[in-house]
């Protein structure tokens, strides 16, 4: 199965900096998640790439996917206390019995005022 | 609203009780998924269904059993729990493949003592 290391497992910034997650998986990905998980809540879809070299952002929060489509990576611009959380990649294993995400341990990010 | 409904939120369970967490969408998706989260390790896929009628295991299966009731709603069974038990486990659901990405119900907390 395709296994996904996140980089670092926690980050602690200052608030207006800016950052990244970096997402590495031991197998070429065919659709790459990323979403956020707030402490005891569910998880938020961010985004989704599936073509090598893809960027999509959305408001301060930029993701990529490296043209030989194993790494991702999730830039957050000027951070601030409210991209506090765990973000999480998932890759898309298909197969005969139907899609199916695998994640990556996730990344504890704290944001400083 | 729409989206992916779990019950119940929290439970304390002693060892070898049992009990059934249920799942329910209101999107008219065809595949559903239960996972768990632990500290550490992720999200892992426990059982998964790809489409009404069928039901496929995931990475960490044993001493769970799951029902596709209908189209709307997946359960996930504990026969006799186990303290290795104890976690939060989130149930998910897309249409087949999806673009906007898997939705997450909040979550149900599982103790067992």
């Amino acid at each position: 199965s395709q296994e996904l290391e996140q980089s670092p497992q926690s980050l602690i910034v200052q608030e207006g900096k800016n950052l990244t997650i970096n997402c590495t998986s031991s197998k070429t990905l065919y659709g790459l998640y990323w979403y956020k998980q707030k402490y005891g809540e569910g998880l938020i879809f961010l985004m989704m790439l599936q073509k090598g070299g893809e960027e999509k952002s959305h408001e301060k929060i930029t993701a990529k996917l490296d043209e030989k489509k194993q790494q991702s990576s999730l830039h957050i611009t000027a951070s601030q206390p409210s991209h506090a959380g765990i973000y999480l990649c998932g890759a898309d294993e298909g197969g005969a019995s139907g899609s199916r995400l695998t994640f990556g341990e996730g990344t504890q990010l704290t944001v400083n005022p | 609203n729409a989206g992916v409904t779990q019950t119940p939120k929290f439970q304390v369970l002693k060892t070898g009780q049992s009990m059934t967490l249920q799942c329910a969408q209101d999107m008219n998706h065809n595949s559903m998924y239960w996972y768990r989260q632990d500290p550490g390790m992720g999200l892992r896929l426990i059982y998964y269904s790809a489409s009404e009628g069928t039901t496929d295991k995931g990475e960490v299966p044993n001493g769970y059993n799951v029902s596709r009731l209908n189209k709307r709603e997946f359960s996930l069974r504990l026969e006799s729990a186990a303290p290795s038990q104890t976690s939060v486990y989130f149930c998910a659901s897309i249409r087949t493949s999806s673009y906007y990405g898997y939705t997450f119900g909040s979550g149900t907390r599982l103790t067992v003592v």
